[in-house]
C-alpha cells in the first residue's frame, strides 16, 4: 500500500477483554515498530521487528502484551485482559531497512472502559 | 541508556517569524536522527532525516542541523505559517542494529495568524 495502515482506527473495549491491533507496513519494508502514546504524553517504545524476528521487545509493559509478524509483512499486537491503563493510541511504523526514514500509521485508538 | 530532551516544551510565535527547535541526546553513538511532526489526533509525519556523517539537511523552509559530538540537533523553520502549528519530535536511531528509536517529548508549536 501507499502508507502504513492500521486497524481498527478506534476500539472501545470492556476491561478484561482481549484486543488485537493490526499493522500493514509499506510493502517491502523490513523494519517494523510499535509505540504507545498515552493522552498528552510522549511515545513509549513497545517492540521492534526486523523481518519476522523481534530483536528488541523489551518495551512490552507486561506479559499481557504480545506481538507477532508474519511473512515479513503484517504485524499484530495483542493485549490480553485489558486494563484501563492500556487506554492509549498504538502507533505502528515501518522503514525499508534499519536506519532508513520511518513512516508512521495513523494509529489505533484504544479505550478500555 | 539514550535520553533525548527537547527544548522548549511549547512555543508560540506570530506568523512570519523564523524559529529554532532544539533536541539534545546523551549518547553520541547514533546512526541517524529524524525529525517528525505530529498533528492533534494523528500519527507522525517524517520531516527530515540526518545521517550521523552529515551536518545538515534541508527541505523547503525546514533546515535541520546535527552536531553529534555535542549531542545536539536543531530544526530551523523559516517564515513560519499557521499550518506549521503542530508538535515536533526528534528521534535518535542508535548505531546498534535492532535497537529502538528513542524519542524526545516534543515541542508544541503554535503559529498565530
Amino acid at each position: 500500500g501507499a502508507g502504513v495502515s492500521q486497524s481498527p482506527s478506534n476500539k472501545v473495549t470492556e476491561k478484561g477483554k482481549d484486543v488485537e491491533l493490526r499493522c500493514d507496513p509499506i510493502s517491502g519494508h523490513t523494519a517494523l515498530y510499535w509505540y504507545r502514546q498515552r493522552l498528552g504524553q510522549g511515545l513509549e517504545f513497545l517492540i521492534y521487528f526486523q523481518g519476522n524476528s523481534a530483536p528488541d521487545k523489551s518495551g512490552l509493559p507486561s506479559d499481557r502484551f504480545s506481538a507477532e509478524r508474519t511473512g515479513e509483512s503484517v504485524s499484530t499486537l495483542t493485549i490480553q485482559r485489558t486494563q484501563q491503563e492500556d487506554s492509549a493510541v498504538y502507533l505502528c511504523a515501518s522503514s525499508l531497512a534499519f536506519g532508513n526514514t520511518i513512516y508512521f500509521g495513523e494509529g489505533s485508538w484504544l479505550t478500555v472502559v | 541508556k539514550q535520553e533525548v530532551t527537547q527544548i522548549p516544551a511549547a512555543l508560540s510565535v506570530p506568523e512570519g517569524e523564523n524559529l529554532v527547535l532544539n533536541c539534545s541526546f546523551t549518547d553520541s553513538a547514533i546512526y541517524n536522527l529524524q525529525w517528525f511532526r505530529q498533528d492533534p489526533g494523528k500519527g507522525l509525519t517524517s520531516l527530515l532525516l540526518i545521517q550521523s556523517s552529515q551536518r545538515e539537511q534541508t527541505s523547503g523552509r525546514l533546515n535541520a542541523s546535527l552536531d553529534k559530538s555535542s549531542g545536539r540537533s536543531t530544526l530551523y523553520i523559516a517564515a513560519s505559517q499557521p499550518g506549521d502549528s503542530a508538535t515536533y519530535l526528534c528521534a535518535v536511531v542508535p548505531t546498534t542494529s535492532g535497537s529502538r528509536l528513542t524519542f524526545g517529548e516534543g515541542t508544541q508549536l503554535t503559529v498565530n495568524p
